[in-house]
């Protein structure tokens, strides 16, 4: 089972600074199979990045998505308050899905 | 626009058996390019997969839940269906179904249920 860790659990930024958030898999991940969810509090998480670098139909192009093999990372270029909510990474292979524990990025 | 929605009890008792529907609408479920899923999060607590099934019934589980898991499909309701036996207060959380779209991941979620374990 592959196991996704991601870093750093809080970030703490203020509006228009930039996130770089950081998914690393215990074994090389697809790609193809590699996304990114937002989540707000009392809400279902949101498909932001798939095909670990593809954004979600609407998405501003302030978030972006990279990496391959084992390590991947969402980078939200310059926050808006709406951005501030916690972020998952989540993969697909050998017929078995897991979730990053989440990243929370937070008001400064 | 494609639409999930989670129903079932909100309060189970220990050593019960959690039983949770997904109704999709807005589209069908049976296509072969889709699984449908399960997610939960317990409260304050990260998202965990519980399993995954397609149209024709073909399952994948979490193995870390498997043994108390099924789930299943009616697709002449255009639902699909969780049983989680032998629950104790760490199965507490809320339950999501999602539509897993192959590179797309999960696309669509449903609005979450919450289910408390208790006596």
């Amino acid at each position: 089972e592959i196991v996704l860790t991601q870093s750093p659990g809080t970030l703490s930024l203020s509006p228009g600074e930039r996130a770089t958030l950081s998914c690393r898999a215990s074994q090389s991940v697809s790609s193809s199979y590699l996304a990114w969810y937002q989540q707000k509090p009392g809400q279902a998480p949101r498909l932001l990045i798939y095909g670990a670098s593809t954004r979600a139909t609407g998405l501003p192009d302030r978030f972006s998505g990279s990496g391959s093999g084992t390590d991947f990372t969402l980078t939200i270029s310059r926050l808006e308050p709406e951005d501030f909510a916690v972020y998952y990474c989540q993969q697909y292979g050998s017929s078995l899905w897991t979730f990053g524990q989440g990243t929370k990025v937070e008001i400064k | 626009q494609l639409q999930l929605q989670e129903s079932g009890p909100g309060l189970v008792k220990p050593s019960e058996t959690l039983s949770l529907t997904c109704t999709v609408s807005g589209g069908s479920i049976i296509s072969s390019a889709y699984y449908w899923g399960w997610i939960r999060q317990p409260p304050g607590k990260g998202l965990e997969w519980i399993g995954n099934i397609y149209y024709s019934g073909s399952t994948y589980y979490n193995p870390s839940l498997k043994s108390r898991v099924t789930i299943s499909v009616d697709t002449s309701k255009n639902q699909f269906s969780l049983k989680l036996s032998s629950v104790t207060a760490a199965d507490t959380a809320v339950y999501y179904c999602a539509r897993w779209f192959g590179e797309l991941n999960f696309d669509f979620w449903g609005q979450g249920t919450l289910v408390t374990v208790s006596s």
